[in-house]
């Protein structure tokens, strides 16, 4: 079963406008990754954040890791057409299998 | 350039029918993934690689089987497809289990 979810399912917002989606996940885990993927293609990675960070930025992206809660955050600032894409979280536990929730679907109206 | 190569890209099976889905990547990496993507599911991992000569079953790995036949290389073979099967398949890569490189993926249909 999958480890994280991801919540909304879905996100419409207008170009310029922040996005911000959160995944929950159950068990411990050494790090969580963010990866995106536009329609018809592979899996890009964004970012990873390890379970002793609490957040992280790579450009106009911040994660955030809450490992009481079990949940993290992405924003995606300033948001572009271009952003529009599936995005996934993936937990790694100790037992080396990334597991991934089912994504979320972000659409940016130009 | 450098990454993870997926062939074939389309694949038309018939029920029953054996096929292998072959993954290469040029990375030096030690560890491969190959993970199936279905509507609404995510991606499930079928079997992984932790490193050269060794394969572990992943979350659904019932009706596959896999070859990692050198770093390079993880294969993924079907023995009987069943329309169940019918799916988006993903090889992956990595070096250090921070940050996975994907193929393109090979979109499988069993009829």
């Amino acid at each position: 079963s999958q480890q994280g979810e991801e919540d909304p399912q879905a996100l419409s917002i207008q170009e310029g406008e922040n996005a911000t989606m959160n995944c929950s996940y159950k068990t411990s885990i050494n790090n969580l990754q963010w990866y995106r993927q536009n329609s018809g293609r592979g899996l890009v990675h964004l970012i990873l954040i390890r379970s002793n960070e609490r957040e992280k930025h790579s450009g106009r992206l911040r994660v955030t890791l809450d490992t009481s809660k079990k949940s993290s955050s992405l924003l995606i600032t300033a948001s572009r057409a271009a952003d529009t894409a599936s995005y996934f979280c993936a937990t790694e536990r100790a037992n080396s299998k990334l597991t991934f929730g089912k994504g979320i679907t972000l659409s940016v109206r130009p | 350039n450098a990454g993870v190569t997926q062939t074939p890209k389309f694949q038309v099976l018939k029920t029953g029918q054996s096929m292998t889905l072959q993954c290469a990547q040029d990375m030096n990496h030690n560890s491969m993934y190959w993970y199936r993507q279905d509507p609404g599911m995510g991606l499930r991992l079928i079997y992984y690689s932790a490193s050269e000569g060794t394969t572990d079953k992943g979350e659904v790995p019932n009706g596959y089987n896999v070859s990692r036949l050198n770093k390079r290389e993880f294969s993924l073979r079907l023995e009987s497809a069943a329309p169940s099967q019918t799916s988006v398949y993903f090889c992956a890569s990595t070096w250090d289990r921070e940050g996975y490189t994907f193929g393109s993926g090979t979109r499988l249909t069993v009829v």
